[in-house]
Parts: structure tokens; sequence; C-alpha cells
């Protein structure tokens, strides 16, 4: 799977919108991006993914670049239930069952 | 569904004790995941099965460390004997084919 980079930390203001990058400049065509969040003793929490167009759901947006090389998650209003690890992992959907989870961002919601 | 279950949610033991950590996937999943987390080492894959068959267990630290799982709801995770240096959290995650991975609450475990 293709290695990716974030931010190790990032502060957004209660209400904002939270944009968290990821840089994934090897990726493969056959790889998607995925995000989950793990908020504070608890499991890791599926957010949201994507191949190459941008996707949309009741949590979050995922912005992928034309050259996929890099992503951005946004949370548009940010709530302080948001604070927590944010990670951005590139995979193949078959043939690699593995989630390889890097240091991902401390995303912190100001109040 | 009520998710994925594991218990117990903590579990505090001494050293050379047996640990056994279970888990209950989402029913109709057929994949389950273990994973270790710990300060040091963040989130790590230990082993996963797919229709109850291990499929990749080279993430299992060493011989200490079995996982079974004899039918397509229950799996369990032993550690014999335990360690100080087994303290960590330990999550369990099922998945329906390849769609995205549905993680527990997790087994908080400190080995005196």
């Amino acid at each position: 799977d293709a290695k990716t980079t974030q931010p190790t930390s990032m502060d957004c203001a209660e209400g904002r919108a939270a944009n968290l990058p990821c840089n994934h400049s090897t990726i493969s065509g056959n790889e998607y991006v995925y995000w989950y969040r793990q908020i504070h003793s608890q499991g890791p929490q599926y957010i949201i993914h994507g191949l190459k167009n941008n996707e949309t759901n009741e949590m979050a947006s995922l912005i992928i670049t034309e050259d996929r090389k890099s992503s951005t998650l946004i949370l548009p209003h940010a709530t302080l239930r948001d604070t927590a690890v944010y990670y951005c992992i590139v995979r193949t959907n078959f043939g690699n069952e593995k989630l390889t989870f890097g240091t991902g961002t401390r995303l912190t919601i100001i109040p | 569904d009520a998710g994925v279950i594991q218990s117990p949610r903590h579990e505090v033991t001494e050293m050379g004790q047996e640990v056994t950590l279970r888990c209950k996937p989402i029913s109709g999943h057929d994949y389950l995941f273990w994973y270790r987390q710990t300060m040091m080492r963040g989130l790590e894959l230990l082993i996963y099965f797919n229709n109850n068959v291990p499929i990749d267990d080279s993430g299992m630290p060493e011989d200490r460390f079995s996982a079974k799982m004899p039918n397509a709801s229950f799996s369990t995770l032993k550690i014999q004997p335990s360690e100080p240096r087994d303290s960590a959290v330990y999550f369990c995650a099922s998945r329906y084919r390849g769609e995205t991975q549905y993680f527990g609450p997790g087994t908080r475990l400190l080995v005196l």
C-alpha cells in the first residue's frame, strides 16, 4: 500500500470547517483513499473513502486532487465531539485486506 | 446491529497469567481482524480471518499469542504467559467482503 503523510496536529475553531490534508504521492491506480478517526479511548471509526471522484456523506467530504497524489478531508461544521486522531489510509479493496494505520493527525476543536 | 462486541473491556492481570480476549463480529461479516494499539507502536494488525480461517498471522508478536475463530460469530485472542510488555488496547474489527472495517470498543489490558 502507498504511504501517506499527514500533519501531526491541527486546531480548528468550533463551527468552522476543518480541512485535514493527506499526501499520498505514490498511490497507484487501483488504490482507494480511506479516512478513519479515533476518538479518545474508542475504536477507530470509518468516515469516508474514495477512488478518484470527490465523495460526500453525512459525516464529511473527501476531495481528491486530479493527479490523486493528495486529498483533503473536510468536516463542514466542526464540533467539540470531532476532536480525535484522523487517519488517512491508502489501500486496494481486493487482494490486500490490511489497513495500515500511520500516526494520523490529532485534530483539536477549540470552543 | 449492536456492532462488534468485545469482552472484557478492561483486564488487569499478573505477569505469567493466561489472558483471553473475546470478540463477536457483526453478523454476516466474513472477515475478522485483531489489532493492538500502544503509544510506542500505534495501531498494529496482529492477525485476520476470512470465513473463520486464519489468513495472515504475520503480525502476531510471538508464540505466546494465539487466536482462534471456532465459528462465524466468535473469536478469541489468547496470551499465555502474559508479560508486562503485552499491556495495550486490543481491538477486534469485522468486515463484509471488500467493504469497510468496523471496530469494536477494545479491551484495555494491563499486565503487572
